[in-house]
């Protein structure tokens, strides 16, 4: 199956800095979304990007697909973006089986 | 509008009993899914299902059976509980499968 890497592993900022979390994927896909989890353990959809860039207020996210990789920018982080990132992936083109593989997470910690 | 609502939220079990966990929808969501969380995996896909009466294996599908006999409702059962089924577990839903993800709060769930 299709290999989902997510980098750096951990992240420790300082509130007001800025980031880049990085999601590589082994096979062409037709689906890519990055997911929030709160430290309360709630998952939160952020972007539905096979391709292209979006934007999200103080959250950006770019996905390359021919280089097979997709980037989650975030700018001046708040407290309140502490939590795991995660990047999923679909390599379904067509039919109905569609089901999202998972990275392992990148762990964000923002200090005051 | 509950979103996705999973019970019980925590259920401790001894090896070998059997449970059942309920995930109920109120979106009027095609898709549903169940994954679980372990410490460092990220999240994998255990059963999922692409509408009413359908259901199909996920990643790490042993151990675990799943029914959808309403659309709105997907059930995870244990027969025989094991220490290694010690999890978060987590449902979600989607209207296409591709976008839309909503997820419940999750179940913890201990084995001893």
């Amino acid at each position: 199956g299709i290999q989902v890497e997510q980098s750096p592993p951990d992240l420790i900022l300082q509130e007001g800095a800025n980031s880049t979390l990085r999601c590589n994927f082994s096979d062409s896909v037709n689906n890519l979304q990055w997911f929030h989890q709160n430290p309360w353990g709630q998952l939160i959809n952020l972007f539905y990007i096979p391709s292209g860039t979006k934007q999200n207020g103080r959250l950006s996210a770019t996905t390359v697909a021919t280089e097979r990789y997709s980037l989650l920018y975030i700018s001046s982080s708040q407290t309140t973006d502490s939590g795991v990132y995660f990047c999923a992936v679909d390599t379904n083109s067509g039919g109905s089986n569609y089901k999202l593989t998972f990275g392992k997470g990148t762990l964000l910690t923002v200090n005051p | 509008n509950a979103g996705v609502t999973q019970t019980p939220k925590f259920r401790v079990l001894k090896t070998g009993q059997s449970m059942t966990l309920l995930c109920a929808q109120d979106m009027n969501h095609e898709y549903m899914y169940w994954y679980r969380q372990d410490p460092g995996m990220g999240l994998r896909l255990i059963h999922y299902s692409v509408g009413e009466g359908t259901t199909a294996k996920g990643e790490v599908p042993d151990g675990y059976n799943v029914s959808r006999l309403k659309k709105q409702n997907f059930l995870l059962g244990l027969e025989s509980a094991a220490p290694s089924q010690t999890s978060v577990y987590f449902c979600a839903s989607s209207p296409s499968g591709a976008w839309g993800y909503t997820f419940g709060s999750g179940t913890r769930l201990t084995v001893v």
